[in-house]
């Protein structure tokens, strides 16, 4: 299986400034066939589902604020929030799609 | 609009069998572009992918689970279910499903999820 790190496991940073969570995989993500890297990144607000904000390591999610960004590839992932909301408080997980089974970070709580 | 909704009881015994069905509304099971898969979340933990099937009854599963995991998927009624027999206080979890983007892909959308509770 692939195991996919997550750090930090909390932040808390300040309303406008900038959020970086990262991941790391195992192995490598990154398929050499189509030079795409299979990770996502989710948002999960309290009591509520995950929701896709990244695919591909970087394309966003149509009607995702332009403050949520991907970066990384291989086995090195960054999300970034640019200017953090306080509608952004929640926990970010990100799993590989690259093999069977697929599997998440642990999370990361972000808090303001 | 995608809508996923699961059902299925709220307590399980111990030893018994965990079922449960989501019902997808907005799209088909049969469309041949998606899989439609089941992830578990324990009270304040991560997530864990369970499985997932094909509307042409192809299933893989998570290692950790294969042996007391069945997904099946019933295309008259728009409908694919798990069933997760021996169960213990550890299957305690949010059971969600959702639907998968290709045999390799992200998992959009998600239905909100139900409390399974195991105990006597």
């Amino acid at each position: 299986d692939i195991v996919m790190t997550q750090s930090p496991d909390s932040l808390a940073v300040s309303l406008g400034e900038r959020a970086t969570i990262n991941c790391k995989s195992s192995q490598s993500v990154l398929y050499s066939s189509n030079n795409k890297n299979y990770l996502v990144w989710y948002q999960q607000k309290a009591g509520q589902p995950p929701k896709v904000l990244i695919y591909w390591a970087s394309t966003r999610e149509s009607g995702v604020p332009d403050r949520f960004s991907g970066s990384g590839s291989g086995t090195d992932f960054t999300l970034t929030i640019s200017s953090l909301q306080a509608e952004d408080v929640a926990v970010y997980y990100c799993q590989q799609y690259y093999s069977i089974p697929y599997t998440f970070g642990q999370g990361t709580k972000l808090e303001i | 609009q995608v809508q996923l909704q699961e059902s299925g009881p709220g307590l399980v015994k111990p030893s018994e069998t965990l079922s449960l069905t989501c019902t997808v509304s907005g799209d088909s099971v049969s469309s041949g572009s998606y899989y439609w898969t089941w992830v578990r979340q324990p009270p304040g933990k991560g997530l864990e992918w369970i499985g997932y099937i094909y509307y042409s009854g192809s299933t893989s599963y998570n290692p950790s689970l294969k042996s007391r995991v069945t997904i099946s998927v019933d295309t008259s009624k728009n409908q694919f279910s798990l069933k997760l027999n021996s169960v213990t206080a550890a299957d305690t979890a949010v059971y969600y499903c959702a639907r998968c983007r290709g045999s390799l892909g992200w998992f959009d959308p998600w239905g909100q999820g139900t409390l399974v509770t195991v105990s006597s």
